[in-house]
């Protein structure tokens, strides 16, 4: 059992936008400001698309946008492309020792 | 250029031991925390813990802790995840990434290490 909770899979046609949600608690998401988003295309390691919950790193593009409302955060991806189809994860800030915890990931898919 | 270089790939049987690394280069790797993420086949990221090169601080999860070792070398800026006895169940593909001064995301990730653990 992950410690954030995503959606499994969420879908969208070309040009739509989605949003992917992050349910975490006072301890994580809640309280703090570090939520992260990652996205992951098949066979490649994880790459940085959102950090603190809503700045985007250099080079991401203004079409992912993040968000927070109490302990859901969430990622919105507007003019969906056909390069965005891969799986995304949430990740935040915990209390707890671990310092860091992931969601289960969400498979996003263009239709 | 900032980076980490993860080893190769690794096939082991069921209770040998094994230790992988990631190299950084190209940032000051005594100020900044390494994590180990694993990712099982078909499976999502899950976080196993993170360690601080300068004064080797280690955090674990719960999930990991005692499972596995995380370690540094500051010498050689390289950081090592290690297992004194492996199980099938440990196949995977192995990240290292760098957590970012300041704040709780990792801006750097090395390219996976896979290992297998087969009979």
């Amino acid at each position: 059992q992950s410690a954030l909770t995503q959606p499994a899979s969420v879908s969208g046609s070309p040009g739509q936008s989605i949003t992917i949600s992050c349910s975490g608690t006072s301890s994580d998401v809640g309280d703090f400001k570090y939520v992260s988003w990652y996205q992951q295309h098949p066979g490649k390691a994880p790459k940085l698309m959102i950090y603190d919950v809503s700045d985007r790193p250099s080079g991401v593009s203004n079409r992912f946008s993040g968000s927070k409302s109490g302990n859901t955060a969430s990622l919105t991806i507007s003019g969906l492309q056909a390069e965005d189809e891969a799986d995304y994860y949430c990740s935040s800030y915990t209390s707890s020792s671990t310092l860091v915890v992931f969601g289960g990931g969400t498979k996003l898919t263009v239709l | 250029e900032v980076q980490l270089v993860q080893s190769g790939a690794e096939v082991k049987k069921p209770g040998e031991s094994l230790k992988i690394s990631c190299k950084g280069s190209g940032y000051s790797f005594t100020s900044h925390w390494i994590g180990w993420v694993r990712q099982m086949p078909g499976k999502g990221l899950e976080w196993m813990g993170i360690i601080y090169p300068g004064d080797s601080d280690t955090r674990y999860s719960t999930s990991f802790q005692g499972q596995v070792t995380i370690s540094a070398d500051k010498s050689i800026t390289t950081a090592y995840l290690q297992w004194s006895s492996l199980k099938a169940s440990d196949t995977a593909i192995y990240y290292c990434a760098k957590k970012v001064s300041g704040s709780y995301w990792l801006d750097v990730w090395g390219q996976g290490t896979t290992v297998t653990v087969s009979s």
